[in-house]
């Protein structure tokens, strides 16, 4: 199975900040790697696909880039609707697999 | 509009089986296949498996090998989601997800609401 570790586990941050959120896989995927996030007691919901294309009606304001095994998404301008729990997933094979997740939180 | 609503929240005695399902509406039921994830409380998402409504294919992780069964109706537009031989560790809440490709990169673009299972005694 492909493994995702995501770095940070957790963070602190501030309305307005630019925030970066890293997933690294076990194994090059090439672009099959996807971002959702998920705030308390709701479904995921998709934002980046594909590593970098954004998913129809997500502000722009979420960027990701990344290829092989190293995965980045940024937030340009943090608003406070972005304050949730961030996952990456690869889709490259099955099991399909997530990072364990990264908590944003307010400062 | 797409969306995909599920059933309600189950509970069930250790060793039983449960039965979610996933009404599908606003596009093509068979043009698209689905993922079913859960989630334990305060923990991450958990893939469980997968299904093409269209051929029947299905895929399940090693770790639901035996105990999971996906299928679909598609004369109603429903998949469902069948866990058997239950115990406590299954506690979790279920989503089914629908699987999107784009580029040949599958991404799961819409969710249900998910569905809380409680297993206990």
């Amino acid at each position: 199975d492909i493994q995702m570790t995501q770095s940070p586990s957790s963070l602190s941050a501030s309305v307005g900040d630019r925030v970066t959120i890293t997933c690294r896989a076990s194994q090059s995927i090439s672009r099959y790697l996807n971002w959702y996030h998920q705030k308390s007691g709701k479904a995921p919901k998709l934002l980046i696909y594909a590593a970098s294309s954004l998913q129809s009606g997500v502000p722009s304001r979420f960027s990701g880039s990344g290829s092989g095994t190293d995965f980045t998404l940024t937030i340009s301008s943090l608003q406070p609707e972005d304050f949730a729990i961030y996952y990456c997933q690869q889709s490259y094979s099955t099991p399909y697999t997530f990072g364990q997740g990264t908590k944003l939180e307010i400062k | 509009q797409v969306q995909l609503v599920q059933s309600g929240a189950e509970v069930k005695k250790p060793g039983a089986s449960v039965k979610v399902s996933c009404k599908a509406s606003g596009y093509i039921f068979t043009s698209y296949d689905f993922n079913w994830v859960r989630q334990a409380t305060g923990q991450g998402l958990e893939w469980m498996g997968w299904m093409n409504p269209n051929s029947g294919n299905t895929g399940y992780a090693q770790q639901f090998q035996g105990r999971v069964t996906i299928t679909t109706n598609t004369s109603i537009s429903t998949a469902y989601m069948e866990l058997s031989s239950l115990r406590s560790e299954d506690t979790a809440v279920y989503y089914c997800a629908r699987d999107s490709m784009v580029r040949g990169v599958t991404h799961m673009d819409v969710w249900g609401q998910g569905t809380t299972v409680t297993v206990s005694s």
